[in-house]
């Protein structure tokens, strides 16, 4: 099982503002990824890395960038946060195995509000 | 169409009950099969992976797998409050990351 830490857990933040939410594994996985969701709603993948220097856009188009300098950490930053950006962020990680069994392991969350 | 669907529910049960939660895919090809459990406000945590037909058990959870009918459920007996919760079914289908069903909310009654 994956130990993956996200830091804000809550973060309430002024528009226009520069915020980057921070995300670490210790378990060495090569992939990471970063979703969106709303309350009751879908998860919506809006990044991801199969390693250090590799990030993908995910389905969902996003304001947000990320990078992926260490293994361990995949952070995302918002340059200028909107009240649209108010949404739960999930990070996840899993080991990149080949055949399919790639479980996914996620982060407690972070919970964003932008007034 | 969806690529994973699942009933949104809620589903409600009586405690003790046996909860049965399903889900379909829609590509063939698909590998490995996970349901997660998403508390309200919480994270998805794994309940059980299942790669290949047939069912697979692990405590009070059931996994079944059919891949001819590309459906895959979860069975949770002797139902308790505690299992209240959203059940997201994820289907591997050898992209960059699981294809996630949008839950299905299961409420149970003491």
């Amino acid at each position: 099982e994956a130990d993956i830490y996200q830091t804000p857990r809550y973060l309430v933040i002024g528009t226009g503002k520069k915020i980057t939410l921070e995300c670490s594994q210790t378990m060495g996985h090569d992939k990471m990824y970063w979703y969106q969701q709303d309350p009751g709603m879908e998860l919506h993948l809006i990044h991801y890395s199969y390693g250090v220097n590799s990030t993908e856009k995910g389905d969902l188009s996003s304001e947000s960038t990320v990078s992926r300098i260490r293994t361990e950490h995949f952070p995302l930053t918002l340059e200028s946060a909107r009240p649209s950006h108010t949404s739960q962020y999930l990070c996840a990680s899993s080991e990149g195995l080949a055949g399919g069994s790639d479980t996914q392991y996620f982060g407690p969350g972070t919970r964003l509000t932008v007034l | 169409q969806k690529e994973v669907e699942q009933n949104s529910g809620p589903l409600s049960v009586p405690e003790g009950a046996i909860a049965s939660l399903n889900c379909t895919y829609s590509d063939r090809v698909s590998q490995s099969f996970f349901w997660y459990r998403q508390y309200s406000g919480k994270s998805p945590e794994l309940i059980m992976s299942i790669y290949s037909n047939g069912d697979k058990e692990d405590g009070r959870f059931t996994a079944q797998l059919n891949k001819a009918s590309q459906y895959v459920s979860l069975l949770i007996r002797d139902s308790q409050p505690s299992d209240s919760a959203t059940y997201l079914c994820a289907v591997y289908m050898g992209r960059r990351a699981l294809t996630f069903g949008s839950g299905t909310r299961l409420q149970v009654q003491p």
